[in-house]
């Protein structure tokens, strides 16, 4: 069965330290994958989606950028962390032919940049 | 551009009564999937029900339902014998059969009170 991993749970980050956030699927190939930022009560940010290895596209400009390295391999990264990038990361991933069974999560990372 | 609109931030119900949970969406698509997610305190996304527009026929999950009305654009959720442990953020979501993506409502509160 398909998995998605989603780590580290929890970070506490200065401003302008560098940050990477790992999300990895076990179970099944050429997943489309997705970044989503979530405000402390608010709704979901669609932040970074990829169709495929070096694939990546942009919903929204900002101080984040994200890689593919590996097929089931997805990673959020910034140079220089802002306060404003605090939230909770949330991976997520679909199968291609699996389009309309929604996404799948995984468990989220609480950022929190002093 | 698809938007989702959940009209509702906040709603309480009391344990073992009906709660509905109202969503609109906005398309020109005819044939395209609709979703209900779970967000726990945990703030686990957990999907809860799909809709395929295609069917007429209201998708149904336990004490979960939803009331889907095409021409009108609405699916709103039904929670039967609200229990302690529905008290969630939910949100809305939609995807057309052409996308990557979902995009979701603003959530709703739903809080259960004992």
């Amino acid at each position: 069965s398909q998995t998605i991993h989603q780590w580290p749970a929890t970070l506490v980050q200065p401003v302008g330290s560098p940050l990477s956030l790992e999300c990895t699927v076990e179970g099944t190939s050429n997943p489309n994958l997705y970044w989503y930022r979530q405000a402390a009560g608010r709704g979901l940010q669609l932040l970074f989606y990829s169709v495929g290895i070096g694939q990546i596209s942009s919903e929204v400009p900002q101080n984040l950028s994200a890689s593919r390295p590996q097929d089931r391999q997805f990673i959020l990264s910034s140079k220089k962390l802002l306060l404003s990038d605090s939230g909770f990361y949330l991976c997520a991933w679909t199968g291609t032919l699996l389009m309309g069974y929604g996404y799948t999560f995984g468990s989220g990372t609480r950022l929190t940049v002093v | 551009a698809q938007t989702v609109t959940q009209s509702q931030p906040e709603m309480s119900v009391q344990e073992a009564e009906t709660v509905t949970l109202s969503c609109t969406y906005d398309t020109s698509e005819s044939d395209y999937y609709l979703f209900w997610y779970k967000q726990p305190p945990s703030r686990q996304m957990i999907l809860v029900i799909r809709q395929e527009a295609y069917k007429q026929q209201n998708a149904t999950e336990n004490r979960f339902s939803v009331n889907f009305q095409k021409a009108a654009k609405s699916f709103s959720l039904k929670i039967s014998d609200s229990q302690l442990g529905d008290a969630a953020m939910y949100f809305c979501a939609y995807k057309d059969n052409a996308g990557n993506m979902l995009t979701f409502g603003g959530g709703t509160r739903l809080m259960v009170k004992p």
